[in-house]
């Protein structure tokens, strides 16, 4: 079956520490994206990838780094620099159709705990 | 800019009673318009889209949800709640091009008694 991968479904990071979540796609969609979520506030867009070798910063880039060497693989390393990255972490991707996006597809997420 | 409100933070109601989950949204654009529903520690799941067909859109497990362009809403709504209906719900906006993110409202927690 077709979908998206996120793993580890858990991960702890001690404090000063980089750590890489994995998002994994064989939907042969063009466009992936990360988005974190805090109790309240909703899903907030880190940064999103319309085609291989290219990525555009979202509303909280900061932080964080991705890259997008292969249409299928968007990794998101949260770096020491992320002051509070304790959240629930969820990658997605897009598909279009006659130059528009006609659904999106969400992994099952990626819960980091800072220890 | 673009953005979504969902009215409420936190609905309860019972069992077999009617649900309202209500979304505003404002766009310069026309919107593609959609209902997510998340339960604890879980992916989200689609539970419907507007695309600018009908404006009445009907989704899975019972939901519907109406866009009114007049009153900028696209509240979400079922006749009859289920117990398994407690979970989060997000109002999302997209612009009607391609490789555009999607704009998520805070959420809407829908509790269920019996």
């Amino acid at each position: 079956d077709g979908g998206i991968t996120q793993s580890p479904k858990y991960l702890f990071r001690k404090e000063g520490q980089n750590v890489t979540l994995s998002c994994e796609q064989n939907l042969n969609h063009d466009a992936m994206y990360w988005y974190r979520q805090d109790p309240g506030q909703g899903l907030r867009l880190i940064y999103y990838s319309q085609i291989v070798n290219d990525f555009q910063k979202g509303d909280i880039a900061e932080g964080y780094s991705v890259s997008r060497e292969k249409k299928e693989s968007f990794p998101l390393t949260v770096t020491s620099a992320q002051k509070n990255p304790t959240a629930f972490y969820l990658c997605a991707s897009s598909i279009e159709a006659a130059g528009k996006v006609s659904g999106y597809t969400f992994g099952s997420g990626t819960r980091l705990t800072v220890v | 800019a673009q953005s979504v409100t969902q009215l409420d933070s936190h609905v309860s109601v019972s069992e077999g009673t009617p649900v309202l989950l209500r979304c505003n949204y404002s766009s310069s654009y026309s919107p593609s318009l959609f209902w997510y529903v998340q339960h604890p520690n879980k992916g989200l799941q689609l539970l419907l889209k507007y695309t600018s067909a009908a404006t009445l859109v009907k989704g899975i497990n019972g939901f519907e949800a109406e866009f009114k362009k007049s009153e900028t809403s696209f509240h979400l709504t079922k006749p009859s709640a289920h117990m398994s209906d407690a979970a989060e719900y997000f109002c999302v906006v997209s612009l009607p091009w391609a490789g555009t993110a999607l704009i998520f409202g805070k959420g809407t927690t829908l509790s269920v008694s019996s």
